[in-house]
């Protein structure tokens, strides 16, 4: 079965800080990774998503994430924060089957 | 702009009254999904449809819930004799084709409270 887990349910930085949120994925097949972003009162959008073809994902918005088979990760980064990225970000993963299986989030908060 | 689309946007609801929650999914999408979202917590897989094919309800927390896309396009979620713990928002989304290949669209979601 596969799960996912995201390490900090808030996390801070400063405005022009690096972001990282961090995602630990469990899975028997090669999975399917994927970050979606969630601001107040809208629906979820898709980030990015890894689907074997480069370890390295660019998304929207200077996102990018990096898929790590040894460490099981897939952890998203962006180099400097901007106020608009304070939302709710979800990563999510997915074998195969039509299901995305999502962790509890990570909120993100950006401090000018 | 031509979204997803779910009605009611917040539903009240005391318990042991069913309840029933639409979806509009974007025109021409195949794939269309439900999701329930706790507060605090990661949407939850209830059940997925292809048009209007039923292939997966294996989310479906018990027998009170139920789910139909009769001809393909609009989806209804039924809640029957709501329960205080099926106070939750709950996620409709639509794609093109199946989930890992084809970016999931998320409506904004029913925030259903149970009295």
């Amino acid at each position: 079965a596969q799960s996912v887990t995201q390490l900090g349910s808030h996390v801070s930085v400063s405005e022009g800080a690096l972001v990282l949120l961090r995602c630990n994925y469990s899975s028997s097949v090669p999975p399917y990774l994927f970050w979606y972003v969630q601001y107040p009162n809208q629906g979820l959008q898709l980030l990015l998503k890894y689907t074997s073809a480069a370890t390295l994902v660019k998304g929207i918005n200077g996102f990018e994430a990096e898929f790590k088979k040894s460490e099981t990760s897939f952890h998203l980064t962006k180099p400097s924060a901007h106020m608009s990225d304070a939302a709710e970000y979800f990563c999510a993963v997915s074998d195969n089957t039509d299901k995305l299986i999502f962790g509890t989030g990570t909120r993100l908060q950006v401090f000018p | 702009g031509a979204g997803v689309s779910q009605s009611p946007r917040y539903k009240v609801a005391k318990r042991g009254q069913d309840v029933a929650l639409r979806c509009d999914p974007i025109s021409g999408h195949v794939s269309l999904f439900w999701y329930q979202q706790a507060l605090g917590q990661g949407p939850e897989f209830l059940t997925y449809f292809q048009n209007e094919a039923q292939l997966d309800k294996s989310g479906l927390p018990s027998d009170r819930f139920f789910a139909e896309r009769p001809e393909g396009s609009v989806s209804t979620l039924k809640i029957q004799r709501t329960q205080q713990e099926d106070s939750a928002v709950y996620l409709c989304a639509s794609s093109l084709g199946r989930s890992y290949n084809s970016p999931l669209h998320f409506g904004n979601g029913t925030r259903l409270t149970v009295t």
